[in-house]
């Protein structure tokens, strides 16, 4: 059971590139979502998907976009990457959005 | 806006001492509450929730919490760590007209000297 599966683990960008980072969940959830991570802030909400077609902005959406490409999948897309978007990027899935949330392993993203 | 407070940012602990983390949020709604583990170098991973019913809720691990609605908190307590449960601990905040947005706390590292 592979649970919620992140691609890249790790990746190096230069300023002013862009990027995609995949997500697939095998759990049939109806509801994904993307974090980042730093340092003494906790995980910080970047988009969410409370079902298939549908997309939302969470706490710190500037720079990002997401595309709920079907149930099982969620990308996020960094545009024109940014030194403040190196971060520790976690994707998420739940059944719905009330239910606990099964994490993938994350994405370590620098940006030069 | 909604918000959520962990007291500690880093705790550090011998083996067999007991723990509490604080938790406490600022939204008076309905709202289910977690507490989530991430060991070094792993993803987060669910310890325990609390959504209705009996305030004091047991976990994976000898982990328990007690939501005091009138304080606004959600206290994380183990009667006796182990060097195993050196960890960074969150809580989590979703209320009911949030439209499933999890609030993360910003964590609290756990040391436990063996």
């Amino acid at each position: 059971n592979a649970g919620v599966t992140q691609t890249p683990k790790f990746q190096v960008l230069k300023t002013g590139q862009s990027m995609t980072l995949q997500c697939a969940q095998d759990m049939n959830h109806n509801s994904m979502y993307w974090y980042r991570q730093d340092p003494g802030m906790g995980l910080r909400l970047i988009y969410y998907s409370a079902s298939e077609g549908t997309t939302d902005k969470g706490e710190v959406p500037n720079g990002y976009n997401v595309s709920r490409l079907n149930k099982r999948e969620f990308s996020l897309r960094l545009e024109s990457a940014a030194p403040s978007q190196t971060s520790v990027y976690f994707c998420a899935s739940s059944e719905i959005t009330s239910q606990p949330q099964h994490f993938g392993d994350g994405t370590r993203l620098s940006i030069l | 806006a909604q918000s959520v407070s962990q007291h500690n940012h880093h705790v550090i602990l011998s083996e067999a001492a007991s723990l509490e983390l604080g938790c406490n949020y600022s939204y008076g709604g309905t709202v289910n509450l977690f507490w989530y583990v991430q060991y070094p170098g792993q993803h987060l991973q669910l310890l325990l929730k609390y959504f209705s019913g009996d305030p004091l809720v047991k976990g994976i691990k000898g982990f328990e919490a007690e939501f005091i609605k009138s304080k606004f908190s959600f206290n994380l307590r183990k009667p006796s760590v182990q060097w195993s449960d050196t960890a960074e601990y969150f809580c989590a905040v979703n209320a009911g007209n949030q439209g499933g947005k999890l609030i993360f706390g910003q964590g609290t590292e756990l040391s436990v000297k063996p």
